[in-house]
């Protein structure tokens, strides 16, 4: 089972900025909170990762609460293009498997 | 190419018959899995490899899938006898040696068992 849970659909408007949620109370202190996204029809693709502390990219910013008991993934000025499901994981790094639950179906709207 | 390439995009086969998938992932990438996707669901881990080790096959379904890795390179998912519960998107993804598990994806190949 995964070890997360994200809501299952958000809505967010062109421009703004898109804020995911993500709740894993139970990861582990060696664990890393990964960030994926799977647009239509194609592979996911890699967007994020953090241990504890915050994280910021090109493609955007990822959040850590202190306890790490949950986080949230931050598209600062999202595009149509950022409709997709968003998956967020928790895995110690070099560990072999991924857990893969559900995501979050983002709906960008003109 | 510079991303992860499978092939065929897309394969139709009748009950019974078994298909080969082929991933080939990024030049120097050591660290190779396949997954499976169900139309609406997550990810499915299948197997993993890791070098010269052993595989991870704790995520095949049946002894109907079996997968190799040649050199290093090139990988080979096979499925004998499909039923049509295989049918679903099979995802091959690379990752580089190290500490990480950011792992970079092909488009997947569509599986329809008639």
């Amino acid at each position: 089972d995964a070890k997360t849970t994200q809501p299952t659909s958000m809505d967010c408007a062109e421009g703004r900025a898109a804020n995911l949620p993500c709740n894993h109370s139970t990861i582990s202190g060696n664990e890393y909170v990964y960030w994926y996204r799977q647009i239509h029809s194609q592979g996911p693709q890699y967007i994020i990762h953090g241990l504890k502390n915050n994280e910021t990219n090109e493609m955007a910013s990822l959040i850590i609460t202190e306890d790490r008991k949950s986080s949230t993934l931050i598209l600062p000025h999202a595009t149509l293009r950022d409709t997709a499901v968003y998956y967020c994981i928790v895995n110690a790094g070099n560990n072999r498997k991924l857990i893969w639950g559900l995501g979050t179906s983002l709906a960008v709207n003109p | 190419g510079a991303g992860v390439s499978q092939s065929p995009s897309n394969k139709v086969t009748e009950k019974g018959k078994d298909v080969e998938l082929r991933c080939d992932p990024i030049s120097g990438h050591t660290a190779l899995y396949w997954y499976r996707q169900s139309l609406g669901q997550g990810l499915e881990f299948l197997i993993y490899f890791q070098g010269n080790s052993a595989p991870d096959k704790s995520g095949l379904p049946s002894d109907r899938f079996s997968a190799e890795r040649t050199g290093g390179s090139v990988s080979t998912l096979t499925i004998q006898r499909t039923q049509q519960e295989d049918s679903a998107v099979y995802l091959c993804a690379g990752r580089r040696g190290g500490e990480h598990n950011e792992q970079f994806f092909g488009p997947g190949t569509r599986l329809t068992v008639l």
